[in-house]
């Protein structure tokens, strides 16, 4: 079984600032993580993966996440935040115990950018 | 870089139709995926497919939800009679290797009426 709780469903942060968004997992097998954003009525587009090489991992647009085992956690940070970063984020967790991977999406955290 | 794709992009049909969407995976990839978004909602699995058969499906895939890859390129999801609360923006997945990335489509936004 595996589950993905997304702790925030809102963060709202002024343009220049960090930005932290954050990601707790639970799952029976060595889990891959997953960060997607999704921009107002677009698709999904990864910003970066875990998959059981380096534990901080870098992904596009200067966002970077850090696979913590003992605290289950995955947080997405950014150093300073964009205007175009307003978005929907989610945060996924991968199986390995089906024939096919399925992915679990957490709920959805809504990053709200101020001027 | 290579992509999925989805057809079309939006779908409007009225309650009762029966609707196929279509995806077209990356090319030598192994494992297919449809998910769905309910307006405001998180994303959910519906089915995964692997080998020409369904591998695992959610409790959302009933009986009115089949899926196929009829030529070996296009995977399809098809609703019998759609229903109102099928509205949803609908999204294929491929993989390459189980476990590694999957790579999602822009979506169908299906709005049933």
């Amino acid at each position: 079984a595996q589950s993905v709780t997304q702790l925030d469903s809102h963060v709202s942060v002024s343009e220049g600032t960090p930005v932290l968004l954050r990601c707790n997992y639970s799952s029976s097998y060595s889990p891959s993580l997953f960060w997607y954003v999704q921009h107002p009525n677009k698709g999904l587009q990864l910003l970066l993966k875990y998959t059981s090489a380096a534990t901080l991992v870098k992904g596009i647009n200067g966002f970077e996440a850090e696979f913590k085992k003992s605290e289950t956690s995955f947080h997405l940070t950014k150093p300073s935040a964009h205007m175009s970063d307003a978005a929907e984020y989610f945060c996924v967790v991968s199986a390995l115990n089906t024939n096919a991977g399925k992915s679990t999406f957490g709920d959805g955290t809504t990053l709200t950018v101020k001027p | 870089e290579p992509e999925v794709t989805q057809t079309p992009s939006h779908q409007v049909t009225q309650m009762g139709q029966e609707v196929i969407l279509r995806c077209v995976p990356i090319s030598n990839h192994l494992y297919f995926y449809w998910y769905r978004q309910i307006l405001g909602q998180k994303v959910e699995f519906l089915v995964s497919f692997y080998n020409n058969e369904i591998s695992e499906k959610s409790e959302i895939f009933d009986d009115q939800f089949s899926v196929e890859r009829p030529d070996g390129s296009n995977f399809t999801l098809k609703i019998r009679s759609t229903k109102l609360e099928d509205s949803a923006m609908y999204f294929c997945a491929s993989e390459g290797e189980r476990n590694t990335e999957a790579f999602f489509g822009q979506g169908t936004r299906l709005t049933v009426v």
